[in-house]
């Protein structure tokens, strides 16, 4: 099973862009990178899917390299509301694992 | 998200007693999924469904076990609860299997075993 490693917390300002990278050396071929976003005693919230390249919403860009080894979610000109926990998840059907998350703190 | 509901949302019981927890959704999905969430940690996988008829063991599926009753229902139970399974329980629904698929959860269920 792919294991992430990710920061275990970041700070940034109102109005900056957040990068956050994560590390996952060990991906197979039909693993997917996902992203979720969680606040305090709620469910996790999908926020992005890739399986490389670059992929781009309406909340956020996930960057994958070639080697897909690693990945980096960017965060355009984050808010106060960004201040959440951040998973980086790799797998495929039913094995996907949530690792510990990167805990994001927006700072005004 | 109010589409995945769960109940209860929260439950204090004693070691040994038998505990379900029931998860409905309103989504249409077929792919059902039961995770806990230990504090400060991330979730772990402890069954999914892929339909009525399928049930599959996730990463710590000991001393749990679920029912698909129906396409938009979902149960897990502890057939006897321990300290040990005091956490946060969260459902999911998904379209699509993983890893194509977004996952829904609900709010969550937090049980505390005395």
């Amino acid at each position: 099973l792919a294991k992430t490693t990710q920061p275990i917390s970041m700070d940034s300002y109102e109005g900056q862009e957040v990068n956050i990278t994560c590390s996952h050396n060990n991906i197979a071929t039909n693993d997917y990178i996902t992203w979720y976003q969680q606040f305090p005693s709620q469910g996790p919230r999908f926020i992005i899917q890739g399986y490389k390249t670059k992929v781009t919403n309406e909340v956020a860009s996930l960057f994958i390299p070639a080697d897909r080894k690693s990945s980096t979610l960017s965060l355009p000109r984050v808010s106060l509301s960004d201040t959440a926990v951040y998973y980086c998840l790799v797998g495929a059907l039913g094995k996907i694992i949530f690792g510990k998350g990167t805990r994001l703190h927006i700072l005004p | 998200d109010a589409d995945v509901t769960q109940t209860p949302r929260n439950r204090i019981t004693k070691t040994g007693k038998r505990i379900m927890l029931e998860c409905s959704q309103t989504k249409g999905h077929d792919r059902m999924y039961w995770y806990r969430q230990d504090p400060g940690l991330g979730l772990r996988l402890i069954y999914y469904s892929f339909d009525v008829k399928d049930i599959n063991k996730g990463e710590i599926s000991d001393g749990y076990s679920v029912s698909r009753q129906a396409q938009a229902k979902f149960s897990l139970s502890l057939e006897s609860a321990i300290p040990n399974q005091t956490a946060l329980y969260f459902c999911a629904t998904s379209e699509n299997g993983l890893p194509s698929g977004e996952q829904f959860f609900g709010p969550g269920t937090r049980l505390t075993v005395l």
